[in-house]
C-alpha cells in the first residue's frame, strides 16, 4: 500500500463507547497531521505531530486523544464522543515539519457517526 | 489569527468558459499559500501552491498582498475540472506546516 492509508473507512459508536482511527503513511515523511470535516465547517486543524513529538493541539477536546508511535503510525483515540463529533476525520503527512511550502498527503477519511 | 475565506459555496459555468475561483485571507505574518482539489471518489490533493509560480492542468494563482487574495484562474474550463476546490494558508514554522483552510467551492463544468 502507498501514500497514507487510514482504517477504519467508516466507523459507527455510541457515546459510550471507545474507539480508534489508525492512520499509516509509507512516503517517509516526518510530520503527521489528523483534520476534522465537519458538514458546515471548513477542515479544521486538530493536532500536528513532527518526528513523533505534538507541537500542535488545536483547543481539541480532551474526548480526543492522539496517539504517534513513530512517525510512519499515527491514532485517533476516541471515547465519550457526543454525536456533534460525527464527522470525516482525515489524516494528513509532510515531508518536513517546517521549511516553506511542503506539500500535504492526505488519506481516504474515516467517517465517523456518534449514534 | 489566520482566515480564509471562499465567497462562492458553488460555481457553475459550461465547458470552455473561463474560471475564477475567489480566496481571501488574513494572516499577519508573510503568507504561503495553496489549492487543495478533491475530485469525486478521490482523496484531497495539492494542486498548486503559491511559492511554485506554477500551471497545473491549465490553472494558475496570482497571490495579491495589498488585496490578500489568492484566485485560482483557469481560461478555458473542462468537464474534468469539476470537483471541490479549497484554498488553505499555511502558518509554517518549525513546529509544523499548519494549514488553515477555506470553505471550499464546489465547481461543476456543464457540458
Amino acid at each position: 500500500e502507498t501514500g497514507v492509508t487510514q482504517t477504519p473507512r467508516h466507523l459507527v459508536m455510541g457515546m459510550t463507547n471507545k474507539k480508534s482511527l489508525k492512520c499509516e503513511q509509507h512516503l517517509g515523511h516526518n510530520a503527521m497531521y489528523w483534520y476534522k470535516q465537519s458538514a458546515k465547517k471548513p477542515l479544521e486543524l486538530m493536532f500536528v505531530y513532527n518526528f513523533k513529538e505534538q507541537t500542535e493541539n488545536n483547543s481539541v477536546p480532551s474526548r480526543f486523544s492522539p496517539e504517534c508511535p513513530n512517525s510512519s503510525h499515527l491514532f485517533l483515540h476516541l471515547h465519550t464522543l457526543q454525536p456533534e463529533d460525527s464527522a470525516l476525520y482525515l489524516c494528513a503527512s509532510s515531508q518536513d515539519p517546517g521549511g516553506v511550502g511542503y506539500e500535504q498527503y492526505f488519506g481516504p477519511g474515516t467517517r465517523l457517526t456518534v449514534t | 489569527a489566520q482566515r480564509v475565506t471562499q465567497p462562492e459555496k458553488l460555481l457553475s459555468v459550461f465547458k470552455g468558459a473561463p474560471v475564477e475561483l475567489k480566496c481571501n485571507y488574513s494572516y499577519s505574518g508573510s503568507p504561503e499559500l495553496f489549492w487543495y482539489v478533491q475530485y469525486s471518489r478521490q482523496r484531497l490533493q495539492l494542486l498548486l501552491r503559491h511559492i511554485s509560480r506554477e500551471s497545473i492542468k491549465g490553472f494558475t494563482a496570482d497571490l495579491n498582498k495589498g488585496e490578500t487574495s489568492f484566485h485560482l484562474k483557469k481560461p478555458f474550463a473542462q468537464e474534468e475540472d469539476s470537483a471541490m476546490y479549497y484554498c488553505a494558508l499555511s502558518r509554517n514554522n518549525n513546529a509544523g506546516n499548519m494549514l488553515t483552510f477555506g470553505g471550499g467551492t464546489r465547481l461543476m463544468v456543464k457540458p
